[in-house]
């Protein structure tokens, strides 16, 4: 099926440290979401974006749509062990309806 | 306030058979969409309805079919399973088709063999 492409697949963090990662499509998307899905449970929003270029933060993360509408941002401030997970993108087609079209997913782990 | 629940948690059947998965929306919310996620991957679109009628299908065989009741919770039913349906199967609620926040449930894992 269609996805996302997302990236990094997987990375390393420790705590105290920035965490960055990003989303890509090959066609434009009217409406980018962050989730955060830990072992076991369901996705859980995080942030949800609804304008080229408009920055949104919500705690310790912020999101970014990109100006092209093919990308998006999240960013993770000062980690912490419950960042653990995996974080998914999700992007919206304008003509697709409520079709949510996802990524591959990030996974964070501690440093061992 | 309740959020989005799911039945059964867990379910295992064998090749062949049919399984119905339930889905209650949170309270107010009128959309439910349904995805398949498998290990590794993102979850994938497989219906989206809206006031009991179908409102998107993503790119799955006929043997997936769904529907809404009047108090919006739905059904997943999946025939003839396959060991590739083997997957965790997530219900989402949306306050309509226009809102595209949608809250996921916890998930039925189904395990074919």
């Amino acid at each position: 099926g269609q996805q996302l492409n997302q990236s990094p697949q997987s990375m390393f963090i420790q705590e105290g440290e920035d965490v960055s990662m990003n989303c890509t499509s090959s066609s434009i998307f009217n409406t980018w979401l962050w989730y955060k899905q830990d072992p076991g449970e369901g996705p859980v929003l995080l942030i949800a974006l609804y304008k080229a270029g408009e920055l949104t933060s919500n705690g310790r993360l912020t999101a970014q749509f990109g100006i092209t509408r093919k990308d998006s941002f999240l960013n993770i401030s000062a980690s912490i062990p419950s960042d653990v997970g995996i974080y998914f993108c999700a992007g919206r087609d304008y003509n697709q309806g409520g079709k949510l079209i996802f990524g591959q997913g990030t996974e964070l782990s501690v440093k061992p | 306030d309740a959020g989005v629940t799911q039945s059964p948690t867990h379910l295992i059947k064998t090749r062949g058979q049919q399984v119905t998965l339930r889905c209650s929306p949170i309270s107010g919310h009128k959309s439910v969409s349904w995805y398949q996620q498998v290990l590794g991957q993102g979850p994938q679109f497989i219906f989206q309805y809206y006031e009991k009628e179908e409102r998107g299908r993503g790119n799955f065989p006929d043997r997936f079919s769904a529907r809404q009741f009047p108090n919006y919770s739905s059904e997943l039913n999946v025939n003839a399973l396959l060991l590739g349906d083997s997957a965790l199967y997530l219900c989402a609620s949306s306050t309509g088709t226009g809102v595209y926040e949608q809250y996921f449930g916890p998930g039925t894992r189904l395990t074919v063999t």
